[in-house]
């Protein structure tokens, strides 16, 4: 059983597509993440949601929209796609990180966008 | 901009050999330090998550060190092993405006080689 599991694993779409990107938990965290690994292969914060609600958002641009229908799901959706989009995405969870910031993360396996 | 650097940027070591790496992070709002290790086409898993001054944690040949006041981590492999060929990635958890997140470093790259 994979406690976080992302689909698609990899993901190849044209400029000016949409997209989604799924994520689902079941270790029962309230606590669900997504994650862009930039050019330098730092892992960057985009969105966080804490029981559905979003809590934590970045300077990412209005064309991603997170979406989470539950605590055990947590979706990206992507508008008009552009070549600077390309990156692998990664979702996580944690157990109530925002009382307790010493609980670990569980991530998936990462997605690898391609947009050509 | 709060940075959190790792130092060396990547490291080659044979096998049997003990080794060290470096995790520097801003000692102000700090919160907890978390360590993970990634491997290649895998998930990064959490090996630590340490949050006070002078914390040591071991995980049989890994261990680590935390070093609050000056902002610094250690983690040491004893022995090392081709297995633990990986990245290692070390966050600072930092709490402001009412909510924690974790700020990752780019990580420090191991090859041990048989």
């Amino acid at each position: 059983d994979t406690a976080v599991s992302q689909t698609p694993k990899y993901l190849v779409t044209q400029m000016g597509n949409d997209k989604s990107i799924k994520c689902e938990q079941n270790l029962g965290h309230d606590t669900m993440y997504w994650y862009k690994q930039d050019s330098k292969k730092f892992l960057k914060i985009m969105f966080s949601y804490n029981n559905k609600e979003l809590i934590i958002n970045e300077t990412v641009p209005n064309r991603f929209s997170p979406k989470s229908p539950d605590k055990a799901h947590l979706n990206l959706h992507i508008n008009s796609l552009e070549l600077g989009d390309s990156a692998v995405y990664f979702c996580a969870s944690s157990q109530d990180f925002f009382r307790s910031a010493n609980t670990e993360a569980f991530f998936g396996q990462g997605t690898r966008l391609t947009v050509v | 901009i709060l940075n959190v650097e790792q130092s060396p940027q990547s490291l080659h070591v044979q096998e049997g050999d003990s080794t060290n790496f470096t995790c520097s992070f801003p000692s102000s709002n700090f919160y907890a330090l978390h360590w993970y290790r990634w491997e290649t086409a895998k998930s990064p898993e959490a090996l630590f998550v340490m949050t006070l001054n002078g914390d040591e944690k071991k995980k049989g040949r890994i261990s680590a060190t935390l070093n609050t006041k000056e902002g610094y981590s250690y983690l040491y492999i004893k022995g090392s092993q081709p297995e633990d060929s990986a990245t290692y990635l070390c966050a600072y958890s930092l709490f402001s405006g009412g909510y924690n997140k974790l700020i990752f470093g780019a990580g420090t790259r191991l090859a041990v080689h048989p």
